[in-house]
């Protein structure tokens, strides 16, 4: 079975610094990785997506994950976090076999002037 | 503009009255799902649609149905809504293999 822990309710930074939401996941074989983002009263909106390649993949709004596969991680990061940026984090797997998308508990992002 | 529209947004009901909660899709996917979002859970999915007509469960089907007699159309129905299916409800259309998924606006369900 397939599962994404996401370590930190809440992740707390000020604005202009570097930022990093955590996750790891488990799955069979090679994963598909996802992030999305929801702003208050929203939906999800997708920001970036492992599939093969480069480790270090790069999305919307600035932000970009690194996939670590020896440490089964797919850590979300921005160089310079803005006050923007406060939202719900959601780190999502999916096994290569099949349909089904695991998500994460979610990572409350809280940006401070 | 592609669009997944959920309705209504916002639903307070009763015990036991049936309802539907509808989704559609302009972007002619395959595949569309329900899910179900609480705090501490995330997300899960209820039930899953992989073309017309056919149908699957996802990991918390209880108390839920869905139907798919078109492609772009993949409603929820609580036939007998309980309190416990209080919850922000997404639908969501596309998302297999390395394809992202396109999530609905969300549609916040109170049973009392």
């Amino acid at each position: 079975a397939q599962s994404v822990a996401q370590p930190e309710d809440q992740v707390n930074v000020a604005e202009g610094n570097p930022l990093t939401v955590k996750c790891t996941y488990s799955v069979s074989g090679n994963p598909y990785l996802f992030w999305y983002v929801q702003y208050p009263n929203r939906g999800l909106q997708f920001l970036l997506k492992y599939i093969t390649g480069d480790n270090l993949v790069k999305g919307s709004y600035g932000f970009e994950a690194e996939f670590n596969k020896s440490q089964t991680s797919f850590h979300l990061k921005k160089p310079s976090a803005l006050v923007s940026d406060s939202a719900l984090y959601f780190c999502a797997v999916r096994d290569r076999a099949g349909y089904a998308l695991n998500f994460g508990k979610g990572t409350s992002l809280l940006v401070t002037p | 503009e592609a669009q997944v529209t959920q309705n209504p947004r916002y639903l307070i009901t009763v015990t036991g009255k049936k309802l539907t909660v509808t989704c559609s899709q302009n972007m002619n996917h395959e595949y569309m799902s329900w899910y179900r979002q609480d705090p501490g859970l995330g997300l899960r999915q209820i039930y899953y649609s992989m073309n017309v007509e056919v149908t699957d469960k996802g990991d918390v089907p209880e108390g839920y149905k869905v139907s798919r007699k078109e492609k772009r159309n993949f409603p929820l129905i609580l036939e007998s809504p309980s309190p416990n299916q209080t919850s922000l409800y997404f639908c969501a259309s596309g998302g297999t293999m390395n394809t992202e998924a396109f999530f609905g606006q969300g549609t916040r369900l109170t049973v009392v």
